[in-house]
């Protein structure tokens, strides 16, 4: 059974600060990793996607990915109250199916 | 504009009795999924499709069936609903280019299952 893990939470950050949340996964084979947001009630929406060891920058939002580790971690920069939402890490094992996590759900504080 | 589509939203129904979800995208996605999401248990895939009259089972099928008869539609049929169907559905889809490209995900159906 293919297995991606995350800290349920709740996170909770001060406005401003840098929110980091973590991702394990057990499938060597893994390929690529994805990080979802969803808020309360709607569906979820792709905030980033990394398939290469390193950092991937997009805006306030940081990928790292290390498959040595099976680790992949989101960090957000300058929180908002507008970033309190679920986060979903998911991974794509054999490019057929989306394993996700059970999502840490992160809290800004104004 | 790009969306998928679920259809109903909500539903609440009676155990047993036969229902579908319909689901369309209008992106000319190849690859097209259902997953429902519970309290405590995230998003688990029911089956997916690669392509037309291309469908594989997920992780949690059992009770659930699917066709994949047009690229645009992938409907979710459940034969006889049970009240441990009761859960948040999202139908997703995406381009597949080697690998799983961004998944867009439709509204959600809310399934009550009395």
């Amino acid at each position: 059974q293919k297995e991606v893990e995350q800290n349920s939470g709740p996170l909770s950050v001060p406005e401003g600060a840098i929110a980091s949340l973590n991702c394990t996964y057990s499938d060597r084979g893994s390929q690529s990793f994805f990080w979802y947001r969803q808020y309360s009630g709607k569906s979820p929406e792709l905030i980033m996607f990394i398939y290469s060891n390193g950092d991937k920058e997009d805006g306030r939002f940081t990928a790292q990915l290390n498959k040595a580790s099976q680790y992949v971690s989101l960090l957000i920069r300058d929180s908002q109250p507008s970033d309190s939402a679920t986060y979903l890490c998911a991974v794509d094992n054999a490019g057929n199916m989306l394993t996700f996590g059970g999502g840490t759900r992160l809290m800004v504080k104004p | 504009e790009a969306q998928v589509t679920q259809n109903p939203r909500y539903l609440i129904t009676v155990t047993g009795k036969k229902l579908t979800v319909t689901c369309s995208q209008n992106m000319n996605h190849e690859y097209m999924s259902w997953y429902r999401q519970d309290p405590g248990l995230g998003l688990r895939q029911i089956y997916y499709s690669m392509n037309v009259e291309v469908t594989d089972k997920g992780d949690v099928p059992e009770g659930y069936k699917v066709s994949r008869k047009e690229k645009r539609n992938f409907p979710l049929i459940l034969e006889s609903p049970s009240p441990n169907q009761t859960s948040l559905y999202f139908c997703a889809s995406s381009f597949v280019s080697g690998s799983l490209s961004e998944q867009y995900f439709g509204p959600g159906t809310r399934l009550t299952v009395t």
